[in-house]
């Protein structure tokens, strides 16, 4: 079965400063689709940015980032210059054509003024 | 309106309760969800409706009955619910077709149950 790990639960950074946020994944299949979803305190969890595995080019949003290594099965998530609005929990998530979403346990962002 | 909507946003019942969530998308997909999530444990699928038909059931407790009356409605009955099932409740719509799409989630319904 596929599972999506997360292995900070929590993470700080300063404003403006970069951060990254790991995480790993476990499958057999070749063509599956890795998400990084943001949930801020109390509001409704959003989608970050997406990765198809079959592209090598790494996705890019804005200030969101991912470095999707397919060999090493690792998609993590860099935010540059960091802002307030960033502190959320964000998780990882993995889905293939053949299966339903698996999600990893989150990471808690801080943002320090 | 906003894309997936749900109600209550709280709610607290006692264990021999009947209640129900209700989930409403406007964003025309046609697979809806209905997830827990609880602290540190990765989002647990429950149910998944394709088409108003029932595809998955992750062998939820009865105690916990879904209805899909059509694409764009989702209701999650509650009855004789345990504590341990306190947990915040998330609906979430995707497009089924090609089924690559992306999950969009409503705010969650947080349910206390003493």
């Amino acid at each position: 079965a596929q599972t999506v790990t997360q292995s900070q639960p929590e993470m700080s950074v300063q404003e403006a400063e970069t951060v990254t946020l790991s995480c790993t994944y476990d499958t057999s299949e070749s063509d599956y689709y890795l998400f990084w979803y943001k949930q801020p305190p109390s509001r409704q969890m959003i989608l970050v940015i997406r990765q198809e595995a079959y592209k090598q080019q790494n996705a890019t949003e804005n200030r969101f980032s991912v470095n999707f290594q397919k060999a090493a099965k690792s998609f993590s998530l860099k935010i540059s210059d960091s802002q307030l609005g960033d502190a959320a929990m964000y998780f990882c998530a993995y889905r293939s054509a053949r299966t339903q979403f698996y999600f990893g346990t989150g990471t808690s962002l801080t943002v320090i003024p | 309106e906003t894309g997936v909507t749900q109600t209550p946003r709280h709610l607290v019942m006692g264990m021999t309760n009947k209640k129900s969530l209700k989930c409403e998308q406007h964003l025309g997909h046609n697979a809806m969800y209905w997830y827990k999530q609880s602290a540190k444990k990765p989002l647990e699928l429950m149910f998944v409706y394709n088409f108003k038909e029932q595809t998955e059931n992750n062998s939820v407790p009865s105690r916990f009955s879904p209805e899909c009356p059509n694409s764009s409605h989702l209701f999650l009955h509650l009855h004789t619910l345990q504590p341990e099932d306190s947990a915040l409740y998330l609906c979430a719509s995707s497009s089924w077709t090609p089924n690559t799409g992306e999950l969009f989630f409503g705010e969650g319904s947080r349910l206390t149950v003493l």
